[in-house]
């Protein structure tokens, strides 16, 4: 069971808005940045958001990220089939000498 | 541009060990955090560990306590990574990932990933 919660899949069709969600509690998402990660088939993780709603260099900006409290939200806009990939949240949690938690990842079809 | 380039596939036996190299490259060594993150077949990321090389204590996720040593070698800057008492659940793609900013943990560059089969 993963510290973060995301729904475990979610689908769109080109062109639509996609909204992945990621709750967590005060001691992670609460107080510390949160970042998002996609993963295609067989590669590793590629950071797509980093401190809520940085867009590294090269990320398209379909991709939004935003937090609220102990939540947070990664919106894709104009989705295109090559979106199709699991989505990660992650954030680091104050709890005991502090770690790393990630969400249980978000397999997103495009229809 | 941060690089990391990890050691080949393995197949190992249930209740061995194995150990997973991960060179970094651009940028400085000691100061930013360096996660192992693995992923099982069929399940999420999972975080196991990482260390910042200038204050060389590694932080280790519980589950992992006892099980796992992270070291690291600023002469070849190369981060290790090794697990022991392998059992079947512990086959999965190993993953290093360092963080961006200083003295920080979370990952924004990655390897490529070492699979570690474990096979009787």
């Amino acid at each position: 069971q993963s510290v973060l919660t995301q729904p475990p899949s979610t689908s769109g069709t080109p062109g639509q808005r996609v909204t992945i969600s990621c709750s967590g509690i005060s001691s992670n998402i609460g107080s510390n940045y949160v970042y998002w990660y996609q993963q295609l088939p067989g590669t590793a993780p590629k950071l797509l958001i980093a401190r809520n709603h940085e867009r590294p260099s090269g990320v398209p900006d379909r991709f939004s990220g935003s937090k609220s409290g102990t939540s947070a939200s990664l919106a894709i806009n104009g989705l295109r089939f090559e979106d199709e990939a699991d989505y990660f949240c992650a954030a680091w949690d104050d709890s005991l000498n502090g770690f790393v938690v990630f969400g249980g990842g978000t397999r997103l079809t495009v229809l | 541009q941060a690089q990391l380039v990890q050691s080949g596939s393995e197949v190992k036996s249930p209740g061995s060990s194995v150990k997973v190299s991960c060179k970094a490259s651009g940028g400085s060594f000691n100061n930013y955090g360096i996660n192992w993150v693995r992923r099982a077949p069929g399940q999420g990321l999972e975080w196991m560990g990482g260390i910042i090389p200038a204050f060389r204590t590694p932080n280790y996720a519980q589950k992992f306590q006892g099980s796992l040593t992270i070291t690291a070698d600023e002469s070849t800057t190369t981060v290790y990574m090794e697990l022991s008492g392998l059992t079947f659940e512990d086959t999965a793609v190993y993953y290093c990932a360092r963080a961006g900013g200083y003295f920080g943990w979370l990952p924004e560059y990655w390897g490529q990933g070492t699979l570690i089969t474990v096979s009787p």
